[in-house]
């Protein structure tokens, strides 16, 4: 399933470098959204769109920020790494239900 | 704050057997309950979900239970099967629609 796609599938990184995650998605949704993926803590929020000109903070928005291209591209940044960002991270949509779909993650290590 | 609390972390179900997995929340104007399965290196995909509107809701072999007055909601799996093995998260809507997550149950399959 290749509706929601992110980029890269892994990396690692130092300390202090910028990294960008992106999403792009053909479901043709308006709502995006970026979560954090750690064992025992399950999913968090970081920052999330309803549609080109909304962005939104989650609960753990700090360190990070996001830009929202287009109705179906939404990237994530990392301004300057630290290694408690190690983390999987997924986008997702969702339409008019509510169901989210997710990316398939990309897993982030900074050294 | 907010929050969902899921029980048990980890659930171990001989196959054949039933599995319950339990939520509860805080905030009383949640309105949906999802559930998301995750198999091991995979995205979460939505398995089931309930609104307020309704007490129970079924699906083949799984099924969710709602509790407002008590604010749980249950997810029940029966005749459990080698591929239900997998992560399930429970969320509670919050009132500006996000979700806020359960920490996860890893349920195993024993064969």
């Amino acid at each position: 399933d290749a509706d929601v796609t992110q980029t890269p599938r892994n990396r690692i990184t130092k300390t202090g470098k910028r990294i960008m995650l992106e999403c792009s998605q053909t479901k043709g949704h308006d709502r995006m959204y970026w979560y954090r993926q750690d064992p025992g803590l399950g999913l968090r929020l970081i920052y999330y769109s309803f549609d080109v000109k909304d962005i939104n903070k989650g609960e753990i928005s700090d360190g990070y920020s996001v830009s929202r291209q287009a109705q179906a591209k939404f990237s994530l940044s990392l301004e300057s790494a630290i290694p408690n960002q190690t983390a999987l991270y997924f986008c997702a949509t969702s339409g008019n239900t509510g169901e989210l779909f997710f990316g398939e993650g990309s897993r982030l290590t900074v050294l | 704050g907010e929050n969902v609390e899921q029980h048990p972390s980890t659930l171990s179900v001989q196959e054949g057997d039933s599995a319950v997995i339990k939520c509860t929340y805080s905030d009383s104007a949640s309105n949906y309950f999802p559930w998301y399965k995750q198999e091991l290196g995979k995205r979460p995909q939505l398995i089931i979900d309930i609104r307020s509107n309704v007490g129970e809701k079924k699906d083949q072999r799984i099924a969710v239970t709602l509790n407002k007055t008590a604010k749980h909601f249950s997810l029940h799996i029966t005749e459990t099967q080698p591929e239900d093995s997998a992560v399930y998260f429970c969320a509670a809507s919050r009132r500006d629609y996000q979700l806020i997550w359960g920490a996860g149950t890893k349920l195993i399959i024993k064969p």
